[in-house]
């Protein structure tokens, strides 16, 4: 069964503009949760969804937002950005709630 | 104060050596996950606990509920051991996680 796949694995952006990164998930799993990670601030949550509703939301800002398909691949959406947005951002899947999370590659974010 | 404390946050080891990194939080749980993330960024779930102890080959996971504190030990250390260990609790409903700062173990040869 093929793991959590992340899209793209790297990108490069400038100040103000926008991006999408896309999760599928592994076959079958429901829910997908969203992770920042940046060398000051550590790994933290920003959006859970499953079953394509948001259930629960971190301590970011309206330009992150996020979204889950029918078929349980997710988006996630920076709109104007900022320096401070570049990191490693992780998608992990899980059958359903209260489950064992498995960890996507990531993606890489440098905004410049 | 941060709701999930590591400790130690760097950890140097020969190889074969006991290991254990320690994990202390301040909110209430439904489970508690240790995970080992290698350089490049990917991480691997070692352990789910909401109670006891865990054993999986020489990692050994234990967590006490009443004085919210949990423990990771590795056995017979090596160097293929050496990476970041991050212990994250998740609350009573949903996924959300809520991190630790880390814990950076070396294994010398």
């Amino acid at each position: 069964k093929a793991g959590v796949t992340q899209t793209p694995r790297y990108l490069i952006k400038t100040r103000g503009q926008q991006v999408t990164l896309s999760c599928s998930p592994i076959s079958g799993h429901r829910s997908v949760s969203w992770y920042q990670q940046t060398p000051g601030q550590g790994l933290q949550f920003l959006f859970e969804y499953f079953s394509e509703t948001q259930r629960n939301k971190g301590n970011f800002p309206g330009r992150f937002s996020g979204r889950q398909f029918s078929n349980s691949r997710s988006e996630m959406n920076v709109s104007t950005l900022e320096l401070g947005d570049s990191a490693l951002y992780l998608c992990a899947s899980t059958l359903g709630l209260q489950e064992t999370q498995y960890f996507g590659p990531g993606t890489r974010l440098l905004v410049l | 104060k941060n709701e999930v404390e590591q400790s130690p946050q760097n950890l140097t080891a020969q190889e074969g050596e006991f290991i254990t990194i320690n994990c202390s939080y301040s909110v209430g749980i439904s489970a508690l996950h240790w995970l080992q993330q290698h350089p490049g960024g990917g991480i691997v779930s070692l352990f789910m606990l909401s109670s006891g102890k865990k054993k999986h080959g020489r990692l050994i996971a234990t967590i006490n509920i009443q004085e919210k504190h949990s423990s990771l030990h590795i056995t017979a250390s090596h160097p293929r051991d050496s990476a970041v260990y991050i212990c994250a609790v998740r609350g009573e409903y949903g996924n959300k996680l809520v991190f630790g700062a880390g814990t950076i173990l070396r294994v010398k040869s």
